[in-house]
């Protein structure tokens, strides 16, 4: 049962537009979410966070937005830019231990120039 | 920022052997790490929950007796797997907990490893 889903595999943006990248969770006792940026045979690299009480979270470029009712996420990047070309997990995390993220399947993010 | 180190980053071994991969935290003590395992083009799964000083948390479907974790100290946790075979062939990344409440993890740079 896939908790956390990214439903799409790929997404294709040109240089300077917006990248949206879409999450889904199921489990309503998740109430803290990342973003994560992940090359080829490399670890994940975090990018930003947010807890439950909030809609949204900016930093810098990237800004999360949580809607609690629709169990869904989003990471939004302004501007794109080329080397923000990875792959991008979501994952979640609630209860006890902070610690024991679930993961979304990743969605490839390729920005042209 | 909070810096954790995996080593070795790739590793070619036979059917039967073990290997040993550890996972430091640099810059700040651990007390709790976390095991994920990928396989290609699918998410991480976490392994298992490491906890400094004690016997380690296993996820469910995942052999213990298979992957075997020690976690002796604050900054390190070791994890073997044992009598490796093909299907163990996979990307292993750790990750680490610091002491701030809902600090987000940071991951090591994951082993590659392969079972011939």
């Amino acid at each position: 049962d896939q908790q956390v889903k990214q439903n799409s595999p790929s997404l294709s943006v040109q240089e300077g537009r917006i990248s949206i990248l879409n999450c889904d969770y199921t489990n309503s006792m998740f109430d803290y979410f990342l973003w994560y940026k992940k090359y080829p045979a490399e670890g994940p690299t975090f990018l930003i966070s947010i807890s439950s009480i909030k809609d949204k979270n900016e930093d810098g470029r990237f800004t999360v937005f949580l809607n609690k009712s629709a169990k869904h996420l989003s990471l939004h990047i302004v501007p794109s830019q080329p080397g923000d070309s990875a792959v991008y997990f979501c994952a979640a995390a609630g209860g006890t231990s902070y610690g024991k993220l679930t993961f979304g399947q990743g969605t490839i993010l390729t920005v042209h120039p | 920022g909070a810096v954790v180190s995996q080593h070795p980053s790739w590793v070619i071994c036979k059917s039967g052997t073990s290997v040993k991969i550890e996972c430091r935290s640099l810059d700040f003590q651990a007390t709790t790490m976390f095991w994920y395992r990928q396989f290609p083009k699918q998410s991480l799964m976490l392994m298992a929950t490491s906890n400094e000083g004690s016997k380690a948390t296993y996820e469910q479907g995942v052999e213990k007796d298979k992957f075997l974790i020690n976690h002796a100290s604050l900054t390190l946790s070791t994890l073997t797997v044992t009598s490796a075979h093909p299907e163990d062939s996979s990307f292993y990344i750790c990750s680490a907990s610091g002491a701030r409440a809902r600090s987000p993890l940071h991951f090591g740079n994951g082993t590659r490893l392969t079972v011939t």
